[in-house]
């Protein structure tokens, strides 16, 4: 079955620099999200995304954060100054269907354990 | 947005089903409704979705009853590894977005 698949399973960076998390969607799909969870907390939406561009995007979301689709498969997610409050595991997801309105379910990676100290 | 409320937790041993209620109250008249399991440190997985009545998998059944103001995931004979938080989403924009505190299933042997 395929899958989407997340790089590096765990990145540890230091406050201020900047990080990027890698993805490879499932390859037919069409919207590409990123979440975050906090340890212990809940899993958050930070920003969805389509025909290259940004559909949606949380107040999580601001202007330290950036994504982009370079290539047509990968689907990345930069941090530009990293703050301790930014540690979390960070899951990238994809759908085939046409985003909000209809009933595709999403498909989650595994995630990439960030550590900023 | 449509609001859902589950259990916290629920306890279950080896081999006997359990049952997790979900009220979704103002569910949007085209909404789904769809289950996510997640494992510590691992992204959700999708376990089933549905409309209404019944729907079957090989992992799971969900029961939506006529009004839709709430479904119930069933998973029969759970196993240690079921251990798991269990999340129900109404799928339409915006809440499919939101994921809750879900519902922490500890299975005991």
């Amino acid at each position: 079955e395929p899958e989407v698949t997340q790089t590096p399973s765990h990145q540890v960076t230091q406050m201020g620099q900047e990080v990027i998390l890698r993805c490879v969607p499932i390859s037919n799909h069409l919207y590409f999200y990123w979440y975050r969870q906090i340890l212990g907390q809940k899993v958050e939406f930070l920003v969805s995304f389509y025909n290259n561009e940004i559909s949606e995007k949380s107040e999580i979301f601001d202007d330290q954060f950036s994504v982009e689709r370079p290539d047509g498969s990968n689907f990345t997610l930069k941090i530009r100054s990293t703050k301790l409050e930014d540690s979390a595991m960070y899951f990238c997801a994809s759908e085939w269907g046409e985003g909000f309105t209809v009933n595709s379910p999403l498909h989650f990676g595994n995630g990439t354990r960030l550590t900023v100290t | 947005l449509a609001k859902t409320t589950q259990p916290i937790s629920m306890d279950s041993y080896e081999g006997q089903e359990v049952n997790i209620t979900c009220s979704h109250n103002n569910i949007a008249t085209n909404d789904y409704i769809t289950w996510y399991q997640q494992f510590p440190s691992q992204g959700p997985r999708f376990i089933i979705q549905g409309y209404k009545t019944k729907v079957t998998n090989e992992v799971a059944s969900l029961f939506i009853p006529a009004d839709r103001k709430s479904s119930t995931l069933s998973l029969p004979r759970v196993s240690l590894s079921d251990t798991a938080v269990y999340y129900c989403l109404p799928l339409s924009a915006n809440d499919k977005l939101i994921f809750g505190t879900g519902t922490r299933l500890q299975v005991f042997p």
